[in-house]
């Protein structure tokens, strides 16, 4: 089935330091999501990309679709604590399917403040 | 999202027993999903539900059942749990009609198989 890989699986940074997650499909991918996990919480979408090449920000966010739409990556700057969490990416489903989703293992992210 | 919610929030049972999980979505989505936590693993699929009367394996779906109630109510089912079933469990939802694909996560289950 179709597997997307996400890397690294922890980082720990400073305050303030940048953060970036990686995510790798061998296939093409029609779009990809980025969801966030707080400890203790449930999975929360963070965005969707949908064009080769696209590169969308959220505040201190910037999300990249890459141009052959087999890769992404998720590069906060100036990691504050409230960031820590699991980054999960997520591609269609196996056979292509929008409707279901395949998960990165996700990347945890600590803040040392 | 508090308009999805499982029941129970955790839960300890043992080898053999029989354990039901609940969803409820007040959010009128026709799609459902049962997905398992395990450190390290991500979250994989067990169940699908696209509308009352379609059900849909996952990845991962052996050793549990589904029943899709109502809209707004799925339920996961292990029918004899054990051990390695021990995990945290979400159930998810999604609309068509956004023209998007996101998923809208409960608060999750944890589930203890002793």
């Amino acid at each position: 089935g179709q597997q997307v890989m996400q890397i690294p699986q922890y980082q720990h940074v400073q305050e303030g330091e940048d953060f970036t997650t990686y995510c790798n499909s061998s296939t093409t991918l029609s779009n990809i999501q980025w969801y966030k996990q707080r400890p203790g919480g449930h999975p929360v979408f963070l965005i969707q990309l949908v064009k080769s090449g696209e590169v969308k920000k959220q505040k201190r966010l910037t999300f990249q679709f890459g141009e052959a739409k087999k890769n992404s990556s998720l590069h906060i700057t100036a990691t504050q604590t409230t960031d820590v969490g699991t980054y999960f990416c997520a591609g269609p489903g196996s056979g292509g399917s929008n409707y279901k989703l395949t998960f990165g293992k996700g990347t945890l992210l600590t803040v040392n403040p | 999202d508090a308009d999805v919610t499982q029941t129970p929030r955790n839960r300890i049972t043992k080898t053999g027993k029989r354990i039901m999980l609940e969803c409820s979505q007040t959010k009128g989505h026709d799609r459902m999903y049962w997905y398992r936590q395990d450190p390290g693993l991500g979250l994989r699929l067990i169940y699908y539900s696209f509308d009352v009367k379609d059900i849909n394996k996952g990845e991962i779906s052996d050793g549990y059942s589904v029943s899709r109630q109502a809209q707004a109510k799925f339920s996961l089912s292990l029918e004899s749990a054990i051990p390695n079933q021990t995990a945290l469990y979400f159930c998810a939802t999604s609309d068509l009609r956004g023209g998007g694909y996101e998923q809208f996560f409960g608060p999750g289950t944890r589930l203890t198989v002793l």
